[in-house]
Order: structure tokens, then C-alpha cells, then sequence
């Protein structure tokens, strides 16, 4: 399995602040991918990294919103943006070695967001 | 549409039973893989197990089997032996192709106490 570090592991924002999380794995990795569950909720795709491109965002994400970098194959930043309180959710960093028909995908440990 | 559907919200089950957690889902797609994970209330996703659509048997990681009824479209993770430590949200996701993007999609989630 890969070793996902994900930081911060939890904070309190003011809204309309940003915030930066970072996810760093522990080899290179092909595909990497930034999800958000809100309070009791499952997990929904915010958008694929995609290494010396920009990311590929899911219906209702925008990048203006949730800019992501990935600057190599081991590295990738989530930020979200001008944050009001219903940004509050968990943010996981998602990781395959395999591009295309992957067979394992790991997580971080997330980052438990909350915004007053 | 609902393409992964778990239809236990919460299940109480006596410690060192075997427990099966119901999953279906519905693709068109004939290349697919079926996922397992476990989130503990710490919030991290632990992967338990993978089973691919062409995969000839049921997968099988230690404790975790996948009961894989592909005329069913239904993929039920058995825990054999249930332990205390096995109490945690379990969520069910499908790897399907987007525009030739692979994602996974993440079903509602199942919470499993175990009763000592």
C-alpha cells in the first residue's frame, strides 16, 4: 500500500478565508484525486490531479472554487476558496499507482474542515 | 440515478458472528471493479478489497470475503468472525470509466456496531 501524508489533519477557518491542504505520498503514484464528505454524507470526486496539467474537475466543482496543483507525482495541494460554512467537510487525498483500470486506490487520513 | 446503492444504514450484530454488508450497483459499462472501504470514526478510509468484473472468483482478504453476483449486480462484503474493532461506517464504491477517466463512485455507507 502507499503512504498517504495529508496535512492539515484538522482546522477551524473564519469564512471567507482560504485554506491549503496538502497530500504527500510516500512513492510515485499515477493517478491522484481530491474528495469531500460533508457531515454524515458518503464521499463525492471534487476533481482528478493531473501531473503538469490542470485538474479535471466533477459536475459542480469549479476551479476558481477548488484550485489544485500537482506539481510531480508524489505531491498535490487542494486549496478551498473564500470558505463559508457549508465548505465544513472532511477533504481526502486519494492515490492509484495504476493509471486507467486501477485495483487499489488508498486514502489519507483527511482533513476535518470546519468554517465559522 | 443511484449507481451504487447500500440499502443498510446501521446494522447491530453480536460479536465474533459473520455479518454481510449488502451492496448493488448499476453500470452499462462490461469493465468495472467493486470496492470495499472502512471508515473508522477517526475518519481515515482504510481499503479492504477489490473485485474486478471479469474476476472468475470471489475476492478474499483474510477476515473480508466478497460475495460477487454479477447477474445480480450485487457485491456483499462478509466479515467472518466480527470483532469489536470492526465497528465503523463501511462504504462500497464502483471504479467506473468517465470519458476515459477512471473514478470511483462512493455508495451512502453502511454503519456497523458490533455488540460485545
Amino acid at each position: 500500500s502507499a503512504v498517504i501524508s495529508q496535512k492539515p489533519s484538522r482546522d477551524i477557518c473564519q469564512r471567507g478565508t482560504s485554506l491549503t491542504i496538502q497530500c504527500q505520498v510516500d512513492s510515485q503514484v499515477t493517478m491522484m484525486f481530491w474528495y469531500r464528505q460533508q457531515p454524515g454524507q458518503s464521499l463525492t470526486l471534487i476533481a482528478t490531479a493531473n501531473q503538469g496539467s490542470e485538474a479535471t474537475y466533477e459536475s459542480g466543482f469549479v476551479i476558481d472554487k477548488f484550485p489544485i496543483s500537482r506539481p510531480n507525482l508524489t505531491f498535490s495541494t487542494l486549496t478551498v476558496s473564500n470558505m463559508s460554512p457549508e465548505d465544513s467537510s472532511i477533504y481526502l487525498c486519494s492515490v492509484a499507482r495504476v493509471s486507467g483500470v486501477y485495483t487499489e486506490a488508498f486514502f489519507g487520513q483527511g482533513t476535518r474542515l470546519t468554517v465559522v | 440515478a443511484q449507481k451504487i446503492t447500500q440499502t443498510q444504514p446501521g446494522m447491530f450484530v453480536q460479536e465474533k458472528e459473520a455479518v454481510t454488508l449488502d451492496c448493488t450497483y448499476d453500470t452499462s459499462d462490461p469493465s468495472y471493479g467493486l470496492f470495499w472501504y472502512k471508515q473508522p470514526s477517526s475518519g481515515e478510509m482504510i481499503f479492504l478489497i477489490y473485485q474486478g468484473s471479469y474476476d472468475q472468483q470471489n475476492a478474499t482478504e483474510g477476515r473480508y470475503s466478497l460475495n460477487f453476483q454479477k447477474a445480480r449486480k450485487s457485491a456483499n462484503l462478509v466479515i467472518s468472525a466480527s470483532q469489536l474493532g470492526d465497528s465503523a461506517m463501511y462504504f462500497c464504491a464502483m471504479r467506473e470509466s468517465n470519458f476515459g477517466n477512471e473514478k470511483l463512485t462512493f455508495g451512502t455507507g453502511t454503519r456497523l456496531t458490533i455488540i460485545p
